[in-house]
Parts: structure tokens; C-alpha cells; sequence
């Protein structure tokens, strides 16, 4: 069974960075794309970004590019999201999903940006 | 950036009602379309991929139809527990993009 836990979520004021982790388990970690999608509070979803398999090719919404690097260390069945620059458009419940087509997803991870 | 537009946003509906949900793409996106649907306060669950195929374990009322621009959602017999948000997931060119959604209420 996939399992995704992210974590890392939490209050940061604005320009701050944060780094959201999610652990993965139950499947091939290395080869599967992973992605990252958010909800703001009482808003829809938004794709954020994802990263392939091998971890050399990443894309980016618009409204993160150049703020937010994914990573993934396919040796702890990991991938990062390495958020910079923050601002309160940011703050919204982030979740870690598998593949480019999001089958399976965490729990997610709150982040608010406040000052 | 493809454009998702979902209609309609918002919609009343009664058990054992036929809905149908609407996405429509700012240019040909292929067959690279997903449904997601989301209850209040839960993570988002994908129902369709690849427009059409059902996700394994999601009953055989719900089904998705379309292909380039335009693309259905349809739910044949409305159940008490059907009813949330849905919402559509383009992902045949980065950036991917979701529609606005639709919450489908009593």
C-alpha cells in the first residue's frame, strides 16, 4: 500500500523559508515522478511542482518558480520541497502525490505564512 | 499556461439525480485528464484518468468522457456520499493546472 507522510509545515512570517519533507513507502520509490500540490484555506487545488523519477528534471507553477526547488533523495525515499521568499499567498495545506497524474496522495502539511 | 474552466461551480442536486460535470481546456490537452474528488476536511481522491478510466475501487456510477478541449464528468445515480467537490487536473503540459471546482451539494 502507497503511503505518503509529509512534514515540515509550520508558521513562518513573511520572506522566511521552509523546507516540507515527505516520506514515502510501500511502492518503488525510484521509479515513480513525485509531485507537489496545495490548498489555501477554503480555496481549490494548485498544482506547485513536481520532479521525475531520477530527480534531473523539475517544473514549477508560475507563482513558484524561482522561490521553490524540488529535490528527492531516492536513497531515503524522500522528496523535498524547499520553500524561500514566502509570502501569505503561500499559506495553505501542502500535499506530496505520486506520479505526474497525482494517483496517490498524503495527508498534507500546514503551512502559514504571518507575520 | 493551459486554462482549465469547470462549470458549473456550484450545483444542487438530489439523490438518484444524473449530474454531469463540465472542464473545458484553453487548447487540446490530448486524452490527459483527471477527476478528483474532495469531502470536506479529507485529501482529494482521484476518480478518472486518462478522461476515461475509472480508478480501481471507485463504483461504475461515476464515468468521464472527452478527448482535446472538452471533457465530462458523470454521475449516473446520485449517492448521499457523492456529494463534494470535484475538480478536473490537466496534466499534458507543465504547468499543470486544476479547475476552479465544483461543489455539488443536497
Amino acid at each position: 500500500e502507497v503511503q505518503l507522510l509529509e512534514s515540515g509545515g509550520d508558521w513562518v512570517q513573511p520572506g522566511g523559508s521552509l523546507r516540507l519533507s515527505c516520506a514515502a513507502s510501500g511502492f518503488t520509490f525510484s521509479t515513480y515522478p513525485m509531485s507537489w500540490v496545495r490548498q489555501a484555506p477554503g480555496k481549490g487545488l494548485e498544482w506547485v511542482s513536481g520532479i521525475s523519477d531520477s530527480g534531473d528534471g523539475a517544473k514549477y507553477a508560475d507563482s513558484v518558480k524561482g522561490r521553490f526547488t524540488i529535490s528527492r533523495d531516492n536513497s531515503k525515499n524522500t522528496v523535498f520541497l524547499q520553500m524561500n521568499s514566502l509570502t501569505a499567498e503561500d499559506t495553505a495545506v501542502y500535499y506530496c502525490a505520486t506520479r505526474w497524474w497525482l494517483d496517490s496522495w498524503g495527508q498534507g502539511t500546514l503551512v502559514t505564512v504571518s507575520s | 499556461d493551459i486554462q482549465m474552466t469547470q462549470s458549473p461551480s456550484a450545483m444542487s442536486a438530489s439523490v438518484g439525480d444524473r449530474v454531469t460535470i463540465t472542464c473545458r481546456a484553453s487548447q487540446g490537452i490530448s486524452n490527459s485528464l483527471a477527476w478528483f474528488q474532495q469531502k470536506p476536511g479529507k485529501v482529494p481522491k482521484r476518480l478518472i484518468y486518462s478522461a476515461s478510466t475509472l480508478q480501481s475501487g471507485v463504483p461504475s456510477r461515476f464515468s468521464g468522457s472527452g478527448s482535446g478541449i472538452e471533457f465530462t464528468l458523470t454521475i449516473s445515480s446520485l449517492q448521499p456520499e457523492d456529494f463534494a467537490t470535484y475538480y478536473c487536473l490537466q496534466h499534458n503540459s507543465h504547468p499543470y493546472t486544476f479547475g476552479q471546482g465544483t461543489k455539488l451539494e443536497i
